[in-house]
């Protein structure tokens, strides 16, 4: 069975503060993606990447997926009380379906 | 209506009530999920359908039984619930599932289930 960990399990900066969450496996994975979930909301998909090594971004978010597609880590620039959220990763093998870490609890304070 | 809907948004049962749970999707997609979200443990999937075949049944006790009539409506029959089924139950709708091809998962809101 494939796990993911991710840390740290809560966060709480203000705003305009950088931050990095950590996304870890001792699988390999051939895709994994980032999901922010709100209260009351599922999960919104943020990026999917697939390629170890590959940097993707997304206005003020980083990802980057490590060489050996273990793991990933999520970078948020001078962050917004907007970002608040429940940050998942999903991790999958060929031919599998998606496994999902127990998330980042992200509180951006005004 | 867009995206995935979930009805009802909120469920209230005792351990010897019958309900379900409906999920529907209009993004076109062929393959739909059921998730269980607890507070404590990671989402975990429960159930996931491709063009309406049941391909994966993730261990999950018997008291939840889905539904898949067609590729844009997917269901939950609840029975004989216990407490520790009290989670957020998720609905995902994506492309038809072929082989290693990476796909996305578009979630709908969920539906707080409560067992008393």
């Amino acid at each position: 069975t494939q796990l993911l960990e991710q840390s740290p399990q809560f966060l709480s900066i203000q705003e305009g503060e950088n931050l990095t969450v950590y996304c870890n496996s001792s699988s390999v994975f051939s895709s994994l993606q980032w999901y922010r979930q709100e209260p009351g909301e599922g999960p919104v998909l943020l990026v999917t990447v697939v390629t170890g090594g590959e940097v993707k971004k997304l206005k003020r978010l980083t990802f980057q997926f490590g060489d050996a597609r273990k793991d990933s880590s999520l970078h948020i620039t001078a962050a917004q009380p907007g970002d608040t959220g429940l940050y998942l990763c999903a991790g999958a093998g060929y031919g599998q379906n998606f496994v999902f870490g127990p998330g980042t609890r992200l509180s951006v304070l005004p | 209506e867009t995206g995935v809907t979930q009805t009802p948004r909120h469920l209230v049962m005792g351990m010897t009530n019958k309900k379900s749970l409906k999920c529907e999707q209009h993004l076109g997609h062929n393959a739909m999920y059921w998730y269980k979200q607890s507070a404590k443990k990671p989402l975990e999937l429960m159930f996931v359908y491709n063009f309406k075949e049941q391909t994966e049944n993730n261990s999950v006790p018997s008291r939840f039984s889905p539904e898949c009539p067609n590729s844009s409506h997917l269901f939950l029959h609840l029975h004989t619930l216990q407490p520790e089924d009290s989670a957020l139950y998720l609905c995902a709708s994506s492309q038809a599932l072929r082989g290693d091809l990476t796909y996305e998962q578009y979630f709908g809101p969920g539906t707080r289930l409560t067992v008393t």
